[in-house]
């Protein structure tokens, strides 16, 4: 079975761009999770959705980033304008309800 | 609102001697608890969770944690400590019956010495 399915892995981008990252939680997952690590702050949860529909938007850094999912099988993190200080691994996770949490290989991200 | 600390951020041992790894946590509701291994450039991978039913928690890779509620402790153990033991390790927390999301301490490097 497919895991939990984020893209790109390595993203190179200048101060200013657009970012969005990219994943696909695994098939019958209710339940999805941004994070960010970085060595300064450790993980640090972003947003949770449950059932598609935000949950806690609480960890959003700023108005700069925004999470959606349309739908059960995809959901993107957008970062508008990025900065430096948002280099980063960002890791999505999935389950079911309170199931055990599955996560992805991350996307790491790096702004110059 | 909930928060854990893992006292140590990195802890170093023999091959074959006894790991323990500290976590404590601060919960306003009855917590589920949550021990994740990270290995370079992976994701987190689930070792063990407590979720309100025996206090002792086996887990994969002869990991085990017990969880004491006057201590508000939740500390990871394995008697004989591998090699391939070598990671990150991250206690969790979670309240609302498991339902919310997990908040994560800063993690412990674990280093393997031959």
């Amino acid at each position: 079975d497919a895991g939990v399915i984020q893209s790109p892995r390595h993203e190179v981008t200048e101060m200013g761009q657009e970012v969005t990252l990219r994943c696909k939680p695994i098939s019958g997952h209710n339940s999805l999770f941004w994070y960010r690590q970085t060595m300064m702050r450790g993980l640090e949860l972003l947003i949770y959705f449950n059932n598609n529909v935000p949950i806690d938007d609480s960890g959003m850094p700023e108005d700069r980033f925004s999470a959606k999912m349309p739908n059960a099988s995809f959901s993107t993190l957008k970062i508008q304008p990025s900065e430096p200080r948002d280099s980063a691994v960002y890791f999505c996770a999935s389950r079911i309800l309170d199931g055990e949490l599955f996560f992805g290989e991350g996307s790491r991200l790096t702004v110059l | 609102a909930q928060s854990v600390t893992q006292l140590g951020s990195h802890v170093s041992v023999s091959e074959g001697a006894l790991v323990l790894l500290r976590c404590n946590y601060s919960s306003s509701v009855p917590p589920y608890l949550f021990w994740y291994v990270q290995y370079p450039n992976q994701g987190l991978q689930l070792l063990l969770k407590y979720t309100s039913a025996a206090t002792l928690v086996k887990g994969i890779n002869g990991f085990e944690a017990e969880f004491k509620k006057s201590e508000t402790s939740f500390h990871l153990t394995k008697p004989s400590a591998h090699m391939s033991d070598a990671a990150e390790y991250f206690c969790a927390v979670s309240g609302g019956g498991g339902a919310d999301g997990l908040t994560f301490g800063k993690g412990t490097h674990l280093i393997i010495q031959p």
